[in-house]
């Protein structure tokens, strides 16, 4: 039931996009996108409830399909404070309310 | 300032020697979970509490005891910990259930059992 994140690691130049994508087997209910800087705690950017639905604040957004299996993560015109692991976490449709799965993480690195 | 407090941050133990590591939330959440996270695998659920004397399995609850008899405080205990639970525990908190608020999450407790 993990969802699948890809890629697994992606490296940039200050100023380029990049694009996350984490994909579910099962329907989801909702879907939260952090990002991990090295040493710290996960941070919460944003959580997708409605299939359909796009979201975003700054240069980060994401979006979540209409079937609400897949949702992508998208940084435009990067920034070195980008850099880190972005994790998804999906709350699966008929699943415990209480239980969020995460994926394994995708390691981003943006270069000067 | 808004915010969940783990304690210790760094914990080397012993093979069986219990032990608990503490998170209060000062945000009157209502939900609070632990996890942990090792190279590669991403974060891993253990327990979560829906509310006050609510608690509930995650994806990998063995080895661990979770209680919440208080709003605000949701401690973890491994009452016999091995080498194999050595990782990075994170507790988590949000307003109500995940399925409709973001986590914040306390700066991590590394434990090391040897």
């Amino acid at each position: 039931q993990q969802p699948v994140q890809s890629p697994q690691a992606v490296i940039l130049r200050e100023g380029e996009d990049a694009v996350i994508n984490c994909s579910s087997s099962k329907a989801l209910y909702s879907v939260h996108w952090y990002r991990q800087k090295h040493g710290e705690a996960p941070v919460f950017l944003m959580i997708l409830l409605k299939g359909g639905e796009q979201k975003g604040h700054d240069k980060i957004s994401a979006s979540f399909n209409e079937k609400k299996q897949q949702s992508s993560l998208y940084l435009t015109a990067s920034q070195l404070s980008y850099s880190g692991t972005y994790f998804c976490g999906t709350a699966i449709y008929g699943g415990s309310q209480g239980n969020l799965i995460f994926g394994k993480g995708t390691k981003l690195s943006v270069k000067p | 300032e808004a915010q969940v407090t783990q304690n210790p941050r760094y914990l080397i133990t012993v093979t069986g020697k219990k032990l608990t590591v503490t998170c209060s939330q000062n945000m009157n959440h209502e939900y609070m979970s632990w996890y942990r996270q090792d190279p590669g695998l991403g974060l891993r659920q253990i327990y979560y509490s829906m509310n006050v004397e609510v608690t509930d399995k995650g994806d990998v609850p063995e080895g661990y005891k979770v209680s919440r008899k208080e709003k605000r405080n949701f401690p973890l205990i491994l009452e016999s910990p091995s080498p194999n639970q050595t990782s990075l525990y994170f507790c988590a908190s949000s307003l109500k259930g995940p399925y409709n608020y973001g986590y914040t999450f306390g700066s991590g407790t590394r434990l090391t059992v040897v």
